[in-house]
């Protein structure tokens, strides 16, 4: 079956840049994306980009996909403590439902 | 309005009680679905409505039950439940549960159930 992989945590200070990796095993996924959940809140969908692209750009998102190495990357320019929230990624192979990881705590220090 | 409402916020119920979650969408979205979030976890699917027909019922327990009333509406009908269904429930909805151009799924933010 589809597997999702992030790493658990990321801890950056304010202004930096923060780069959230994910990696995914089914070759058929179409689309994927980047969710965001605040503490007790819901998820806030991010940015998402279609298989056949290299890259999307989004304010201060920029993803990266590799599809030869099934790896997706969030980067967050100029990184604010109002980031600080776990990071889903997660993928959808056509007509199937979403996959998630088990998402990535961001955490931003002043 | 890229809106999704669920009610109530917070829920403590007991394990006889009976008691329902909403959710409400008016964005002409066609798929609805309900999702179980335990702390430090990735949301789990429960159900998906597609056309306000149950398409994917996960092996839920039968003490979940979802109803889809209308196109903008979506229950989950709770009874007999235990502690260990304690956790967040997430209401979310796409332009279908098809593949296409539009598949974002935009999620509530939750009910926070507790279950005594």
């Amino acid at each position: 079956g589809e597997d999702v992989e992030q790493s658990l945590f990321l801890s950056v200070r304010e202004g930096d840049s923060s780069v959230i990796n994910c990696t995914y095993t089914d070759s058929s996924s179409t689309y994927l994306y980047w969710y965001k959940q605040e503490p007790g809140a819901g998820l806030q969908l991010l940015t998402y980009i279609f298989s056949n692209m290299d890259m999307k750009q989004d304010q201060r998102l920029t993803v990266l996909l590799n599809k030869k190495d099934k790896h997706l990357s969030l980067r967050i320019a100029d990184t604010q403590t109002g980031d600080s929230a776990i990071y889903f990624c997660a993928e959808r192979e056509g007509y199937s439902t979403l996959t998630f990881g088990k998402g990535t705590m961001l955490l931003v220090s002043p | 309005d890229t809106e999704v409402t669920q009610t109530p916020k917070h829920l403590v119920m007991g394990m006889t009680n009976k008691k329902s979650l909403k959710c409400e969408q008016h964005m002409g979205h066609r798929a609805m679905y309900w999702y179980k979030q335990k702390a430090k976890k990735p949301p789990e699917l429960m159900f998906v409505y597609s056309y306000e027909k149950l398409s994917i019922n996960e092996s839920v327990p039968s003490r979940f039950s979802p109803e889809c009333p209308n196109s903008s509406l979506l229950n989950l009908h709770l009874h007999a439940l235990q502690p260990e269904d304690s956790a967040l429930y997430l209401c979310a909805s796409s332009q279908d549960s098809v593949g296409g151009v539009d598949t974002e799924a935009f999620f509530g933010q939750g009910t926070r159930l507790t279950v005594v």
